[in-house]
């Protein structure tokens, strides 16, 4: 089974938008990452965040960690048409285990 | 600049063939995983291994091999290839300092 499950599965907004998706997993984890792909390409990193962090920033995108609750949160401020892809979320329980990914979910920004 | 590259990056074989994957990356990394995708499932982990001679199964290496002779490959086979096989294919390598994953572009593998 999938570690790690994003919500929701498709999201479409407009340009200018904030678009926030979410991640929940199952163990405990070493770090949680996020990826982006798009349409018929190879995953690109966004962000990764560790266990012991809860909030981080890179550029527009903003990543929080609730390991209480086993979820994450992926926030894209001021939303751009070239943003549309799938967002993936990953975990790996250590620094030399698999990395688990998610289903995804697929961001449609309409101009 | 350092790569992984993926070959072929299209393949269409029959059913019962043998089909063998190249992963080769050029960063020295340890860890490297193969993945397929399938529509409505995400990535699923197939194999990975953390270093030479290393190779561990993942959620759905039924039907899949793997070998590590060297750091920069991890070609991945096919024994008999199935239509449930039908997937594109991603392979990875993971930067050891920062857990980042570093993906190639895909193979896009049609069994018939």
């Amino acid at each position: 089974s999938q570690q790690g499950e994003e919500d929701p599965q498709a999201l479409s907004i407009q340009e200018g938008e904030n678009a926030t998706m979410n991640c929940s997993y199952k163990t405990s984890i070493n770090n949680l990452q996020w990826y982006r792909q798009n349409s018929g390409r190879g995953l690109v990193h966004l962000i990764l965040i560790r266990s012991n962090e809860r909030e981080k920033h890179s550029g527009r995108l903003r990543v929080t960690l609730d390991t209480s609750k086993k979820s994450s949160s992926l926030l894209i401020t001021a939303s751009r048409a070239a943003d549309t892809a799938s967002y993936f979320c990953a975990t790996d329980l250590s620094s030399y285990d698999k990395v688990i990914f998610g289903p995804g979910t697929s961001l449609s920004v309409i101009p | 600049d350092a790569e992984i590259t993926q070959s072929p990056r299209h393949k269409i074989t029959e059913t019962g063939r043998q089909v063998t994957l190249a992963c080769h990356q050029t960063w020295n990394h340890n860890n490297m995983f193969w993945y397929r995708q399938d529509l409505g499932h995400g990535l699923r982990l197939i194999h990975y291994s953390y270093g030479v001679q290393d190779t561990n199964k993942g959620e759905v290496s039924d039907g899949y091999s793997v070998s590590r002779s060297n750091t920069e490959d991890l070609p991945l086979t096919l024994e008999s290839a199935a239509s449930s096989q039908t997937s594109v294919y991603f392979c990875a390598s993971r930067q050891e300092n920062t857990g980042e994953l570093f993906f190639g572009e895909g193979s896009r593998l049609t069994v018939l």
